[in-house]
């Protein structure tokens, strides 16, 4: 089973600074990874599919990267709306899709 | 506007039996694979379950399989989820959410979400 590993668990930053996520595969995913952003009391939104498409109404601040098993999600001067838990996702053309534990965002 | 709205969560005893319902607003529903997603309080994200646009084609994780049935009725613009012999680990909010691609059994990934019904397992 393909396992998602993400790191940190936890980034404290100051808004107006930027976060890097990362987010690794334990084998080759290609570029099929999603991010998604949760904030508290709500479903999950996704932010990036394909590695680094945004999905539609994403913000630009918000880019993806990586390929094969490396993978991250930068954010770019933090807004005080991007404080959130962010995952990561491998998905495939057959089920089931594998999602990373989480990296909370939070304010320095 | 693109909704899906779940409902029918509860506190069931273990070994109990609870149907979670979803329903979907704003698109052509019988088009897209839907799929249920939990979430254990204060924990990630678990995908369980997905069915096809027809529901011909059915998806579980191996951690539901033989417990839980997905269906849907297209007639109505509803998913469901059949949950027996439920667990206290099975406790989580349920979500229900879907990737709008047509011609395809599988999504993928999940472009809309709803806002989740909470199961509590527990006697």
């Amino acid at each position: 089973d393909i396992v998602m590993t993400q790191s940190p668990v936890t980034l404290s930053v100051s808004p107006g600074e930027s976060a890097t996520l990362s987010c690794r595969a334990s084998q080759n995913v290609g570029t099929n990874v999603a991010w998604y952003q949760q904030k508290p009391g709500q479903g999950p939104r996704l932010l990036i599919y394909g590695a680094s498409t945004r999905a539609t109404g994403i913000p630009a601040r918000f880019s993806g990267s990586g390929s094969a098993t490396e993978f991250t999600l930068t954010i770019s001067s933090l807004q005080s709306e991007d404080f959130a838990v962010y995952y990561c996702q491998q998905y495939d053309n057959r089920p089931p899709p594998r999602f990373g534990q989480g990296t909370k965002v939070e304010s320095k | 506007e693109v909704q899906v709205l779940e409902s029918g969560g509860d506190l069931v005893q273990p070994g109990g039996s609870l149907r979670l319902t979803c329903a979907g607003s704003g698109f052509i529903f019988n088009t897209y694979t839907m799929s249920w997603v939990r979430q254990a309080p204060g924990k990630g994200l678990e995908w369980i379950s997905g069915i096809s646009g027809s529901g011909e084609s059915t998806y579980y994780a191996d951690s539901v399989k033989g417990r839980f049935t997905i269906s849907r009725d297209n007639s109505k613009n509803m998913l469901y989820l059949q949950m027996n012999s439920l667990r206290p680990e099975d406790t989580a909010t349920y979500y229900c959410a879907f990737r709008p691609v047509r011609g395809a059994l599988w999504g993928g990934y999940f472009n809309y979400w709803g806002q989740g019904t909470l199961i509590t397992v527990s006697s």
